[in-house]
């Protein structure tokens, strides 16, 4: 199946600090990227919708201006959690459709 | 919009016995039907998909049935192992809508 690398794989930052996390398919072209967040022994919830060239659509109740998100190439999406704190610590997937959704190994956050 | 749950939240098996998770969804448009495995720490695994016009599919020792009147889906892992042991979600597509997740099956296997 198809490559969705995410890296980091686990960060640990301070309160008020940005963090930045990178989701590339590596062997194919995604015009849509997703990104997910998941808490301890729950199911994936949808945040936003990555579009290439074009501005992200996110969910309901997800605060774009806190979780920026950058699709500026076919292979490359960012998602930018400005201004951390100890709530947005959480489990971020982001995932790929081609169209079967293929994910990233996750990026496992913790705000100190 | 779509709804999708799935049953059991949990489920023990003995090693080489057979598991199977039943998924059930709500908008009879969606035509696309994957399952995901997910180990601690980690993102979910495509292991099996479907897609409307099939009824079954099977991949060695894992299989998925469709059953589209009464709108669910089934996994079916045989002689299950140890390292089959992980967090099983199932998921529901109608082509240009999201994908929807069940809640997941903790699936363990007891040696």
């Amino acid at each position: 199946g198809a490559v969705v690398s995410q890296h980091p794989s686990r960060v640990i930052c301070k309160s008020g600090t940005s963090v930045k996390i990178e989701c590339r398919s590596l062997d194919f072209q995604a015009t849509t990227m997703f990104w997910y967040r998941q808490f301890p022994k729950q199911s994936l919830m949808l945040m936003a919708t990555s579009n290439e060239g074009s501005k992200a659509t996110y969910e309901q109740g997800v605060e774009k201006d806190k979780f920026l998100i950058n699709h500026a190439s076919l292979t490359l999406s960012t998602l930018t959690v400005t201004s951390a704190h100890p709530e947005d610590s959480s489990f971020y997937i982001c995932s790929a459709s081609t169209p079967e959704l293929f994910f990233g190994s996750g990026t496992q956050l913790s705000v100190l | 919009g779509e709804n999708v749950e799935q049953h059991p939240s949990t489920l023990s098996v003995q090693e080489g016995d057979s598991a199977v998770i039943k998924c059930t969804y709500s908008d009879s448009a969606s035509n696309y039907f994957p399952w995901y495995k997910q180990e601690l720490g980690k993102g979910p695994q495509l292991i099996i998909d479907i897609r409307s016009n099939v009824g079954e599919k099977k991949d060695q020792r894992i299989a998925v049935t469709l059953n589209k009147t009464a709108k669910h889906f089934s996994l079916h892992i045989t002689e299950t192992q140890p390292e089959d042991s992980a967090v099983y979600f199932c998921a529901a597509l109608n082509y240009g809508q999201n994908f929807v997740f069940g809640p997941g099956t903790r699936l363990s296997v007891l040696p």
